[in-house]
């Protein structure tokens, strides 16, 4: 079975511009979650769609927006990026959410805002 | 917010030395996890343990939990080489149909050849 897959691995985009940025979750795979990696934060929670909707949201402006597609597909936006966005953002899937939320994560697409 | 507090945050050890890592988290939870990230990669899920749980193994890994304490350890035995990563601790809780997953900062351990 495939892993999960995440588009592009590098991006490098200057202040202001705006990023989309691709997850396939496993096959099956409902739900997708998204986070954000720094060094200083460390993983920060941005957002889970499940069937279409997103269950959770963390703390993180309007800039940062996601959603997800019937085939289970999930995108998330960053508009007007900031040099503070800079990140590795990871993807992750599990089969269901509840008490075996085990997350599958792709290997991440690093953003650099210049 | 951070939920999980790893300790120590960095770990040097010899091949064939075991690793203790920690855990500490501030509110109830379900279940805890641990994951492992090699450098710049993506987290693979290690071992999960359910909040009446108090001690799991998989392999090399040993995981115990102390709700009265609220803290979580991760015993690594014999290590290698390969074991050589970031390791986190990921406190689950859920709330009717919502769930969450929430990751401390880590820990960066290097096992010596």
């Amino acid at each position: 079975k495939a892993g999960v897959t995440q588009t592009p691995r590098y991006l490098i985009k200057t202040r202001g511009q705006q990023v989309t940025l691709s997850c396939s979750p496993i096959s099956g795979h409902r739900s997708v979650s998204w986070y954000q990696q720094t060094p200083g934060q460390g993983l920060q929670f941005l957002f889970e769609y499940f069937s279409e909707t997103q269950r959770n949201k963390g703390n993180f402006p309007g800039r940062f927006s996601g959603r997800q597609f019937s085939n289970s597909r999930s995108e998330m936006n960053v508009s007007t990026l900031e040099l503070g966005d800079s990140a590795l953002y990871l993807c992750a899937s599990s089969l269901v959410a509840g008490e075996k939320n085990i997350q599958y994560f792709g290997a991440g697409t690093r953003l650099s805002v210049l | 917010s951070q939920q999980g507090e790893e300790d120590p945050q960095a770990l040097s050890i010899q091949e064939g030395e075991n690793a203790t890592m920690n855990c500490s988290y501030k509110t109830s939870i379900n279940n805890l996890q641990w994951y492992r990230q090699n450098s710049g990669r993506g987290l693979v899920h290690l071992i999960l343990i359910r909040s009446n749980e108090r001690e799991k193994h998989s392999g090399r890994l040993r995981v115990t939990l102390d709700t009265s304490k609220k803290s979580s350890s991760l015993l690594i035995t014999a290590s290698r080489a390969a074991d050589t990563a970031s390791y986190f601790c990921a406190t689950a809780t859920y709330t009717g149909a919502n769930s969450k997953l929430t990751f401390g900062k880590g820990i960066t351990l290097s096992v010596r050849p």
